[in-house]
């Protein structure tokens, strides 16, 4: 799978919507972008994923740059249980099927 | 069920000894994945199945670390004469399918099973 790149860490205000980055600059074209989140003492969840357009479901929306070389993850009003790690993932459908887990961002929520 | 079961949640075993992980997956879920969490936020995949079949095993410690996902049974992690850099997270994920589109494409992890070796 081809690298991401996410910073460690962000925070955001609750009620607040946040916006988590993720740069990969070397997707191929079959690539499609997942992201997952790690809750506290729980296993990664699936969050979302997509292709070129942008997607929307009801725990986010994913913007995809017109290159594909970055996205980004919005979380339209940040509740406290919103605070986990996130996982951005590139999983080519032709090759390699493995998700592949960076470090991911981890996420604080203030009150 | 619709989750992926672990058990046990937690797992304590001295140098040398034998543990044992097991995970139900989600029903019609054809693959299992089990991956481990050393350090936080670090993942490591080990080992996949399709049915009862080792799909992919390029993770895997092979002297001491087993699988198995046998018909009508938990998959089952086994490791043989626990060291003390086994200690971390255990994670099982299942999946109806391994590429494609669509709401059955993404993988379900189980909480976990965390295992510390003293």
């Amino acid at each position: 799978d081809a690298k991401t790149t996410q910073p460690n860490s962000m925070e955001s205000n609750e009620e607040e919507p946040v916006h988590l980055p993720c740069n990969h600059s070397t997707i191929s074209g079959t690539d499609y972008i997942h992201w997952y989140r790690q809750l506290p003492s729980q296993g990664p969840e699936y969050v979302i994923h997509g292709l070129t357009s942008n997607v929307n479901n009801r725990m986010a929306s994913l913007a995809i740059a017109e290159d594909r070389k970055s996205s980004t993850l919005i979380l339209h009003r940040a509740t406290l249980r919103d605070a986990a790690v996130y996982y951005c993932i590139l999983r080519d459908t032709g090759g390699s099927y493995i998700p592949t887990f960076g470090r991911g961002t981890s996420l604080i929520v203030h009150p | 069920g619709e989750e992926v079961a672990q058990t046990p949640k937690h797992l304590v075993r001295g140098e040398g000894q034998k543990a044992k992980l097991y995970c139900a997956p989600i029903k019609g879920h054809s693959y299992v994945f089990w991956y481990q969490q050393v350090l936080k936020n670090e993942f490591k995949f080990l080992i996949s199945f399709q049915n009862e079949n080792v799909f992919d095993e390029t993770g895997m410690p092979k002297e001491r670390f087993s699988a198995k996902c046998l018909p009508n049974s938990p998959c089952s992690l086994e490791i043989q004469a626990t060291k003390l850099e086994d200690s971390a997270v255990y994670f099982c994920a299942s999946s109806q399918r391994l590429t494609g589109q669509g709401p059955n494409y993404g993988y379900t992890f189980g909480s976990g099973t965390r295992l510390t070796v003293v």
